[in-house]
């Protein structure tokens, strides 16, 4: 079964800090995998997307990286701002799927001044 | 800016009264998609079109229809909402239904029903 989790469900840090998501996935045949940023009450906004061949992508202060062997990826946020806080959702696209998206349930993140 | 908007952003209906949500896009993409997320969980795709193919999520209950009248504009009618309907809607859209486009994601419409 086609599965995407992340953890942890969710993470209080203090502004300035770095901190580190993670994604592990059971998706096949394998397409690529996003990184989206959910605002509270807003649409997912994306980050991030990494290929099989790619093995890590940064935008601005978030760098994911994906390991395509172990099926594993990650977020890292540095210099973390309250802007910062959010759900961060990775998502697994199966190839040839007609755009079916396989959704983890998102990692919450709150930034403390 | 190139953008899907969606509106009303929040809706208020009673149970059984028949309500629509407004998708619209300026991306000029091919498809749209409609996807329903309840509190604390992932986006559940209810249904998408490839231009004016309509393509149904098998689990996706008779309740839920959608219209697309033009390339730009995309429909969800609710026939008869119930409490379990209570959720955001999203609205994203897409080149192509190849897995390797982008889904560009509207800001939702949250429906709760009273």
């Amino acid at each position: 079964k086609n599965q995407v989790e992340q953890s942890p469900q969710s993470l209080i840090i203090l502004e300035g800090k770095n901190c580190t998501l993670q994604c592990n996935y059971t998706v096949s045949p394998f397409s690529n995998l996003r990184w989206y940023k959910q605002d509270t009450g807003r649409g997912p906004v994306s980050l991030t997307i990494m290929t099989f061949s790619e093995n890590t992508k940064s935008n601005g202060r978030y760098t994911a990286t994906l390991d395509a062997d172990t099926k594993q990826s990650s977020l890292h946020i540095t210099a973390s701002q309250l802007s910062d806080s959010a759900s961060y959702i990775c998502v697994v696209s199966v190839r040839g799927s007609q755009g079916n998206l396989i959704f983890g349930k998102g990692t919450k993140l709150s930034v403390k001044p | 800016d190139a953008m899907v908007i969606q509106n009303p952003r929040y809706q208020v209906t009673q149970f059984g009264k028949p309500v629509t949500l407004s998708c619209s896009q300026t991306l000029n993409h091919n498809v749209m998609y409609w996807y329903q997320q309840k509190s604390s969980q992932a986006p559940k795709l209810l249904f998408h079109y490839y231009d004016k193919d309509f393509n149904n999520e098998a689990d996706t209950p008779d309740n839920f229809q959608s219209r697309r009248p033009n390339t730009s504009f995309c429909f969800l009618d609710i026939r008869s909402p119930g409490l379990g309907d209570a959720a955001m809607y999203l609205c994203a859209t897409s080149r192509s239904r190849d897995s390797s486009y982008e889904q560009y994601f509207g800001p939702g419409t949250r429906l709760t029903v009273t």
